[in-house]
């Protein structure tokens, strides 16, 4: 079974700081990954995913993503903090089944991202 | 609008009294997910459903049940709640297959359970 680690519960930032949020993946093949928010009170959106193609994906809200296959990782990154990025953010990894390119999605246990002005 | 509908949004109720939670979704999607979000824990699928009659065990099924005799409806059965039950419910939905559905799963605004 596929598994994701977020390192760091919490992160807290500046307004205007670099945003890093660590995701590593566990899996015996090449996934697909993603990053879903969730802003208070509200279910989750995603924000971006890899599916095999460039290993840099870009975002909505300014956010991106590398997927480096040597560290198992996908960590999210955005350059410039700003207040309405306080939020949760949750890594996730597909399975590939055939047949199905959805299959099960695997969460991790999310990143708080607090942003103080 | 292209939106997964959730009722109720917030419910308290005893043990053992049988309830259910629904989910509607308006964007023909063929995949359909139940998951439970508590504090620490992240997400964790309870069931899905790839399509119409067709459903499976997530990694917490224990206490629920599921139908799929609609496309768009996918409703979150507890016969007899517990209190470890209590928790935030969030359904998702997503096309199956290709690229433009991979992993993009749309997610209703969660039903926050309590069981006493």
């Amino acid at each position: 079974a596929q598994s994701v680690t977020q390192l760091g519960s919490h992160v807290s930032v500046s307004e205007g700081a670099l945003v890093l949020l660590r995701c590593n993946y566990s899996s015996s093949v090449p996934p697909y990954l993603f990053w879903y928010v969730q802003y208070p009170n509200q279910g989750l959106q995603l924000l971006l995913k890899y599916t095999s193609a460039a290993t840099l994906v870009k975002g909505i809200n300014g956010f991106e993503a590398e997927f480096k296959k040597s560290e198992t990782s996908f960590h999210l990154t955005k350059p410039s903090a700003h207040m309405s990025d306080a939020a949760e953010y949750f890594c996730a990894v597909s399975d590939r089944r055939r047949g199905s390119t959805l299959g099960r999605l695997y969460f991790g246990r999310g990143t708080q991202l607090t942003v103080w002005p | 609008e292209a939106q997964v509908t959730q009722n109720p949004r917030y419910l308290i109720t005893v043990t053992g009294k049988k309830l259910t939670v629904t989910c509607s979704q308006n964007m023909n999607h063929e995949y359909m997910s139940w998951y439970r979000q508590d504090p620490g824990l992240g997400l964790r699928q309870i069931y899905y459903s790839m399509n119409v009659e067709v459903t499976d065990k997530g990694d917490v099924p224990e206490g629920y049940k599921v139908s799929r005799k609609e496309k768009r409806n996918f409703p979150l059965i507890l016969e007899s709640p517990s209190p470890n039950q209590t928790s935030l419910y969030f359904c998702a939905s997503s096309f199956r297959g290709g690229t433009r559905g991979v992993g993009e799963l749309f997610f209703g605004e969660g039903s926050r359970l309590t069981v006493l």
